[in-house]
C-alpha cells in the first residue's frame, strides 16, 4: 500500500526566511506527487504537482518542488516567506491516473513577524 | 469560478443522532469525495462517487453511508452519530480523466459528537 509521511507536524519560521517542508512517499514506482495547502478557515488548494519529467516544479504562490526518486521524497520550498503563507500543507501521492490520492499528516506552518 | 458548497460550516450533534452532510458543486463534475480531517492524520477519504447512484468505499467507510441521486450533490449520512466521528468533514471534486487528481475541495464542516 502506499502511504505519505510529512515527518513535522508544526514548524515556525520568520518572514522572509526560506521554507521547507519535507515529504515521503512509500510506493513502488514513481507516483504521482501533489502539495496542497489549507489556509485557516478554507478548503485545500493545489499548490503544484508532479506526473513526470523535470524533476523541480514550480507552483503557485512562489513555492516550488524537488522530486528525488532515490530518496523517495518530494519536498516543498520557498525562498522567501509571506505571513500570508500561515497554512496547513499536504502532501499526497497517486499511483496512477484516476487512482484516489492518499495525503500526509500535514505540516503546520507558523509565520514570525 | 469553481465552486464546491458545503451546507453547514459548524455543526453541534448527540450521539445516537442521524446526520446529514450536504454537498454541492456547479462544475458538472463527474467525480466527488468525503473526507475526514483529523490532527496528525491529515486527510482519509471515507466515501467517494464516479457517477450518479455510483459510491465506492474509501479508506475508512465504517459507520457512514453516501448518497448521490444528482451529479451535483453528494450527501453523506452519518446512520448513528458517535463522539469518534467528532471531525472536520471535507467534500471535493474533480472530472475524469488523466488529471482527475486535482481536487476542488469545499470549505469543510466541523462536525462536534457530544
Amino acid at each position: 500500500a502506499q502511504s505519505v509521511t510529512q515527518p513535522d507536524i508544526h514548524i515556525t519560521v520568520s518572514e522572509g526566511a526560506s521554507l521547507e517542508l519535507r515529504c515521503n512517499y512509500s510506493y513502488g514506482a514513481t507516483p504521482y506527487l501533489f502539495w496542497y495547502v489549507q489556509s485557516p478557515g478554507q478548503g485545500l488548494q493545489l499548490l503544484l504537482k508532479y506526473f513526470s519529467g523535470d524533476t523541480l516544479v514550480q507552483g503557485i504562490k512562489g513555492f516550488e518542488a524537488e522530486f528525488k526518486r532515490s530518496q523517495s521524497s518530494f519536498n516543498l520550498r520557498k525562498p522567501s516567506v509571506h505571513w500570508s503563507d500561515a497554512a496547513e500543507y499536504f502532501c499526497a501521492v497517486v499511483k496512477a491516473a484516476g487512482n484516489k490520492l492518499t495525503f500526509g499528516g500535514g505540516t503546520r506552518v507558523l509565520v514570525k513577524p | 469560478d469553481v465552486k464546491v458548497t458545503q451546507s453547514s460550516r459548524y455543526l453541534v450533534k448527540r450521539t445516537g443522532e442521524k446526520v446529514f452532510l450536504e454537498c454541492v458543486q456547479d462544475m458538472d463534475h463527474e467525480n466527488m469525495f468525503w473526507y475526514r480531517q483529523d490532527p496528525g492524520l491529515g486527510l482519509r477519504l471515507i466515501y467517494f462517487s464516479y457517477d450518479v447512484k455510483m459510491k465506492e468505499k474509501g479508506d475508512i467507510p465504517e459507520g457512514y453511508s453516501v448518497s448521490r441521486e444528482k451529479k451535483e450533490r453528494f450527501s453523506l449520512i452519518l446512520e448513528s452519530a458517535s463522539t469518534n466521528q467528532t471531525s472536520m468533514y471535507l467534500c471535493a471534486s474533480s472530472f475524469i480523466g488523466a488529471t482527475n487528481e486535482k481536487l476542488f475541495f469545499g470549505s469543510g464542516t466541523q462536525l462536534s459528537v457530544l
